[in-house]
């Protein structure tokens, strides 16, 4: 599709798992960016990721959420040894950097995870 | 922390026009205000940005101040599906910018 497509939609998981989170930009967008939502509090950035540039990590909130992200194509989130207060919808989002379409940032629609 | 400033909730009446105020005193001179909205369970959806002129598209108008700290986003004919919650945020342009940070929103509530 054109649009941000992230994977999965919904995931349960145990308290003390490992999940990873995938995200499909759109096509060309060279700029990618990781936030996260808890329910019914606001967005919070948690990684950005420009071209072959270093990313910006500040902010993931431990050492046991990392990011990767191979060129322009997919990246993963990863949440280690998950924790009930890692529930929440991850979001992701895209942008192309240069011309008339740098400034719109694009967002798919989560991936909620639920620690039980 | 936000740039922006927004009231934390209104409401409207179907068919009337929507109009969402946003502060942003400390704006700088290469920074434009970008407008988005969450509707319940989705991702954001981008509706307008602008730098000092005012701007209208398919889905909105925005109105900046001449000083540049304020505006206003105005739906004209707000329906059902416009209740949301509306995020104002500054950011520079394009190019190499980081991360778009998000204040708290307005939530609107559009009635029938």
């Amino acid at each position: 599709g054109a649009g941000v497509s992230q994977s999965p939609s919904n995931k349960v998981t145990e308290k003390g798992k490992d999940v990873e989170l995938r995200c499909d930009p759109i096509s060309g967008h060279t700029a990618l960016y990781w936030y996260r939502q808890r329910l019914g509090q606001g967005l919070e950035f948690l990684i950005y990721f420009q071209g072959n540039s270093a990313p910006d990590k500040s902010g993931l909130p431990s050492d046991r959420f990392s990011a990767e992200r191979t060129g322009e194509s997919v990246s993963t989130l990863t949440i280690q040894r998950t924790q009930q207060e890692d529930s929440a919808v991850y979001l992701c989002a895209s942008r192309h950097t240069y011309g008339d379409s740098g400034n719109t940032i694009y967002f798919g629609e989560g991936s909620w995870l639920t620690v039980v | 922390d936000a740039k922006t400033t927004q009231p934390t909730s209104m409401d409207c009446a179907e068919g009337r026009a929507a109009n969402l105020p946003c502060n942003h005193s400390t704006i700088s001179g290469n920074e434009y205000v970008y407008w988005y909205r969450q509707i319940h369970s989705q991702g954001p959806q981008y509706i307008i940005h602008g730098l000092k002129n005012n701007e209208t598209n398919e889905m909105a108008s925005l109105i900046i101040t001449e000083d540049r700290k304020s505006s206003t986003l105005i739906l004209p004919h707000a329906t059902l599906r416009d209740t949301a919650v509306y995020y104002c945020i500054v950011r520079v342009y394009g190019g190499s910018q980081g991360n778009l940070i998000f204040g708290k929103g307005t939530k609107l509530s559009v009635k029938p």
